[in-house]
């Protein structure tokens, strides 16, 4: 929403598949962050990027990977090494010197 | 230290009734609290958000109270509609390391 595109809005995949998800922003925005929704656990963070070419991991960071090769795309890869990858799945960008994050509207991943 | 514990984890209003979250933190460091508003489906969004040298922010039937000494700020809904049916974050960031630290959320159900 507002600038930034996660796709696709739902994604099934079976157990041992990898599965990446894309997040796009035209925001012009330098730090953008992954993080997974689960009921009653709120938003974890699982890698963020403040810089291009440049990612650091947050709070949950096993069994994922990302790159950020430009500055408007953020993919999450969900290795087959994610025991519970069954999720919601927020991308979110923040701009330099900015206190708050602006959210996609969210990629819904079920294993099946 | 970095957590931030928000109550309660549901909540249930009637129309025209005020509805109240709070949160909790720890580290003094904090200096940013938003709160976001989250829909079904939807990614968050950011609804209010105040610093620790005000003891209270408005806008519209959105309140923050803050209190510093205590560690804790609140969101009061007030005239609770059944359109504010949705899932409410607390956060709280730190300027020296810019990452927000989210509660827990609150699915707040507004009862016609």
């Amino acid at each position: 929403d507002g600038g930034i595109t996660q796709s696709p809005k739902y994604l099934f995949r079976k157990e041992g598949q990898n599965v990446t998800l894309s997040c796009e922003q035209n925001l012009n925005h330098d730090a953008m962050y992954w993080y997974r929704q689960d009921p009653g656990q709120g938003l974890r963070l699982i890698y963020y990027s403040q810089i291009v070419n440049d990612f650091q991991k947050g709070d949950i960071a096993e069994g994922y990977s990302v790159s950020r090769e430009k500055k408007e795309s953020f993919p999450l890869t969900v290795t087959s090494a994610q025991k519970n990858p069954t999720a919601f799945y927020l991308c979110a960008t923040q701009g330099s010197g900015a206190n708050v994050l602006t959210f996609g509207a969210g990629s819904r991943l079920t294993v099946l | 230290q970095q957590q931030v514990k928000q109550s309660p984890q549901s909540l249930i209003v009637q129309k025209g009734g005020i509805s109240i979250i709070n949160c909790a933190y720890e580290n003094t460091a904090f200096d940013y609290f938003p709160w976001y508003q989250q829909f079904p489906g939807k990614g968050p969004a950011l609804l209010i958000a105040i610093r620790p040298d005000v003891s209270e922010k408005k806008e519209g039937r959105f309140t923050i109270s803050f209190n510093k000494s205590a560690k804790q700020f609140s969101l009061h809904i007030m005239d609770s509609q059944p359109g504010d049916s949705a899932t409410y974050f607390c956060a709280a960031l730190s300027g020296a390391t810019n990452k927000l630290i989210f509660g827990t959320g609150t699915l707040l159900a507004v009862q016609p």
